[in-house]
């Protein structure tokens, strides 16, 4: 298996842009988590998704941020407007259970985002 | 709600031992794991404890205490390869939440 599976893996962007970041998880896995860090933040989780159905949004910062997951393989995670604050480094992890009992996240190598 | 509490950065000479530890606060707790990231790198998962006591994994080992909502990561015969970010992550409430990680540096 390749893994979980980010794109892009850099991005540079102007204030105002829209900004797309996907991932491609393990196959077979049901869970898909999107975190962001930062050195201030840590890494937050923003979403994750569980058999393809958002159970918990609450870390999503505001409505500029929206994520899907369309299908068991893939997911988006959006910001539109993007702002310089929203510069971090962008993870998605897939797993192979929820997130309750053992849980074992594979990550993907991450979207780095700066917004100028 | 959930927080966790880490230490910040830690300085070791190789061969030696460190203990990374971690107190977390949350309803609904199932387990805690530990997770290593090297620079630019992704997290990786390194252990889990859903129960009381540890867990040894080579040289690494991880431990609970759910009475007092505590744990550490013990590293052993510290390499150069392990300077890196350890981050602790508790699942609670549905949520797998990370703390702010503990830099360990080894020198030679």
């Amino acid at each position: 298996d390749a893994g979980v599976i980010q794109s892009p893996r850099h991005e540079v962007t102007e204030m105002g842009q829209e900004v797309t970041l996907r991932c491609k998880p393990i196959s077979g896995h049901n869970s898909l988590f999107w975190y962001r860090q930062t050195m201030m933040r840590g890494l937050e989780l923003l979403i994750y998704f569980n058999n393809n159905v958002p159970i918990d949004d609450s870390g999503m910062p505001e409505d500029r941020f929206s994520a899907k997951m369309p299908n068991a393989s893939f997911s988006t995670l959006k910001i539109q407007p993007s702002e310089p604050r929203d510069s971090a480094v962008y993870f998605c992890a897939s797993s192979s259970q929820g997130a309750t009992g053992a849980n074992v996240l594979t990550f993907g190598a991450g979207s780095r985002l700066t917004v100028l | 709600g959930q927080s966790l509490e880490q230490p910040s950065e830690v300085t070791a000479v190789e061969g030696a031992i460190v203990q990374i530890n971690c107190t977390y606060q949350t309803s609904g707790f199932y387990g805690l794991s530990w997770y290593q990231q090297h620079d630019g790198g992704a997290p990786t998962f390194l252990s889990y404890n859903a129960l009381d006591g540890l867990e040894e994994t080579g040289r690494f080992s991880s431990f609970l205490s759910r009475s007092d909502s505590y744990g550490y990561l013990l590293l052993q015969e510290l390499q150069m390869k392990d300077s890196a970010s350890y981050f602790c992550a508790v699942e609670g409430n549905n949520r797998l939440a990370f703390g702010k990680g503990n830099q360990v540096v080894v020198i030679p």
